[in-house]
């Protein structure tokens, strides 16, 4: 069945450092590709999200392309902030399918 | 707009006893998900319902069910509890099914079995 690895965490990083979380994926079909955000006590919020192959998506900074010959979908940013300290996760959903999450990727940005 | 409402945000039950969870959609959105969040297992689909249908369902114990509303609010009931359900339980809602279809989340109802 589909599924997402990404990259064990948690990542710490100093505030303005540059980020990269992998994400790769197996699923069979062309799927949809997105990161959410779950911050502190809340539930996901969708960072960005990619529909095809070569799509970038970006939001607050944030961006991954849609990488399918290397099934992949990093997220980057190039300078983080303390804000940005939260859970991360890759997903996708294929045609009708309910999405299909990674395990998570907190992040921790200090100062 | 209104986003994704759960109640409630915390329960504390007993083993044996059940519960139920409920999640009202965005106003509009006719497709409702269910997700489980433990440390050990991640994010694990449930349940997904549109137009008061079982449109999917993950690979859960019969003890879990669920139903959806006309008006689109749903409900999850888990029956029998055991230590191991102790979770957050997250409501997804979205306009419908198929592609790139965003899903918004409500903020969970964090379950405790004792």
């Amino acid at each position: 069945g589909d599924s997402v690895t990404q990259m064990e965490g948690p990542v710490t990083l100093s505030e303005e450092a540059f980020l990269t979380i992998n994400c790769t994926y197996t699923a069979t079909g062309y799927p949809s590709l997105f990161w959410y955000v779950q911050y502190p006590g809340e539930g996901l919020q969708l960072l960005l999200k990619a529909t095809k192959a070569d799509d970038k998506g970006s939001n607050k900074g944030f961006e991954a392309t849609y990488r399918k010959e290397t099934t992949s979908f990093h997220l980057e940013k190039g300078s983080v902030q303390v804000s940005d300290s939260a859970v991360y996760f890759c997903a996708l959903s294929s045609g009708n399918t309910p999405l299909v999450f990674g395990k998570g990727t907190r992040l921790s940005v200090i100062a | 707009k209104a986003g994704v409402t759960q109640t409630p945000r915390y329960l504390i039950k007993t083993r044996g006893q059940q519960v139920t969870l409920s999640c009202s959609p965005i106003s509009g959105h006719r497709s409702v998900s269910w997700y489980q969040q433990t440390p050990g297992q991640g994010l694990q689909f449930l349940f997904e319902y549109f137009s008061e249908t079982q449109r999917n369902k993950g690979n859960f114990p019969g003890r879990f069910s669920g139903r959806q509303f006309s008006n689109s609010r749903s409900e999850m009931n888990v029956s029998t509890l055991e230590l191991g359900d102790s979770a957050l339980y997250l409501c997804a809602s979205s306009l419908g099914q198929g592609m790139g279809t965003e899903a918004f989340f409500g903020q969970g109802t964090r379950l405790t079995v004792v």
